[in-house]
């Protein structure tokens, strides 16, 4: 049972460029949440997909932006990087079937210079 | 205003030694609480979930408690190993697929 997948590990970026990290969730799960965690900090909610559609978003500019597959996969697009969006980006699956909380991937650590 | 509360910030306590974090929320509707630890630059790895009729739940040395009634929870660590220094996050999901996150307790383990 291959649980929450993300790519790449790292990446490094200058201002200005975008970005697409990729989630594919834990198998049976069909929601999936993006967070980015500054260093020293905990995750911040980004947006959550369910059904291929965003449902549900946090504090973030539209820079940010999703997409969800009907595979459940998910990536997030960064837009016009900047040097404050450098951090360790996580994705997370859960289900509203299984109803047992989230389930995080090891994180795309994203360095902007 | 759903939050949740974590404490202390930071902690540094010797190797082998015993220790406790807390968690305190005002999410509602409740629907589950778990803790997680996360590796500093790795994501977050799940060490118990608790639902609001379970008081008690032990993962190895790791055993988080639970009280719905005064809307907070305990994680205990027994024996403490260097591997054990990490973040502990606490994490109360609502009904409807929201979760709420702590801010965190940074453990560190010294030999």
């Amino acid at each position: 049972d291959a649980g929450v997948t993300q790519s790449p590990t790292h990446l490094i970026k200058t201002r200005g460029q975008q970005v697409t990290l990729r989630c594919s969730p834990k198998s049976g799960h069909d929601t999936v949440s993006w967070y980015q965690q500054a260093l020293g900090q905990g995750p911040q909610f980004i947006f959550q997909y369910y059904e291929e559609e965003e449902r549900q978003r946090g504090n973030f500019p539209d820079r940010f932006s999703g997409h969800q597959f009907p595979n459940y996969s998910s990536e997030l697009n960064v837009n016009a990087l900047l040097l404050g969006d450098s951090a360790l980006y996580l994705c997370a699956s859960s289900s509203l079937g299984a109803g047992r909380g989230l389930f995080f991937g090891s994180g795309t650590q994203l360095s902007v210079l | 205003k759903n939050q949740v509360e974590q404490s202390p910030q930071s902690l540094i306590i010797l190797e082998g030694k015993n220790c406790t974090l807390q968690c305190n929320y005002t999410v509602s509707p409740f629907s589950n609480l778990r803790w997680y630890k996360q590796d500093t630059g790795r994501g977050p790895v799940s060490l118990t979930i608790m639902t609001f009729s379970e008081n008690t739940k032990s993962n190895g040395r790791y055993t988080a408690t639970l009280d719905a009634d005064t809307k907070q929870s305990s994680l205990h660590i027994t024996a403490s190993q260097l591997s054990d220094s990490a973040s502990y996050i606490c994490v109360v999901s609502r009904y409807g697929q929201n979760f709420v996150f702590g801010p965190g307790t940074r453990l560190s383990v010294l030999p």
